[in-house]
């Protein structure tokens, strides 16, 4: 029920865009993005809701793929900010909870 | 927005010993509210949540145990802790399920 995520870390150079996806087992009805720093709680990205459109965040962005029960989130240009744990939330079906991702580590080096 | 505020930040226990970790929202009304627990370097796992004053839905069987006594008061706790309930504890707080979750600071327990 976990939604995976995948790639598990990603090294990137200053500058360099990333791809991040997430796929579910189950149908979805919304994706949250969420990025956590190291010893730090989870900081909100974005939402994604069932037929809604592509979300935007300064260079950061996401798609919502309901046929295929997955997301993906885009890291363009990326910055040494970007650095942290990347996490994606499902809530599948008509229920209050969120179910997180494994995680996707991001490092940005100068 | 809502501030979450959870207290304390770090905790070193003794296995067997009692638990209370607290979580107050402000800046909302009636919220879901959450308990995730996250190992060291691993993912967030959802403990309870609740919908609502004295509704509590358990997640993973375990010797935790959750109460929502105010609307915006959230108390985990324990009546004798194992060393497999160490971990970083963190309180969230949502309007609905469309909308984002807003995450305490979070507590890390150390259980020896």
């Amino acid at each position: 029920q976990q939604p995976v995520q995948s790639p598990q870390a990603v090294i990137l150079r200053e500058g360099e865009d990333a791809v991040i996806n997430c796929s579910s087992s189950k149908a979805l009805y919304s994706v949250h993005w969420y990025r956590q720093k190291h010893g730090e709680a989870p900081v909100f990205l974005m939402i994604l809701l069932k037929g809604g459109e592509q979300k935007g965040h300064d260079k950061i962005s996401a798609s919502f793929n309901e046929k295929k029960q997955q997301s993906s989130l885009y890291l363009t240009a990326s910055q040494l900010s970007y650095s942290g744990t990347y996490f994606c939330g499902t809530e599948a079906g008509n229920t209050d909870k969120l179910i997180f991702g494994t995680g996707t580590r991001l490092q940005v080096f100068p | 927005s809502q501030t979450i505020h959870q207290w304390p930040a770090t905790l070193v226990q003794p296995v067997g010993s009692p638990l209370s970790l607290e979580c107050t929202v402000e800046g909302t009304s009636n919220p879901n509210l959450y308990w995730y627990r996250q190992a060291a370097g691993r993912g967030l796992q959802l403990l309870f949540y609740s919908v609502g004053i004295g509704q509590i839905s358990s997640e993973v069987p375990q010797n935790l145990s959750a109460s929502r006594p105010q609307d915006r008061q959230f108390i985990l706790s324990s009546k004798k802790l194992l060393l497999s309930d160490s971990g970083f504890y963190l309180c969230a707080s949502t309007k609905d399920r469309y909308n984002e979750q807003f995450f305490g600071p979070g507590t890390r327990l150390t259980v020896l």
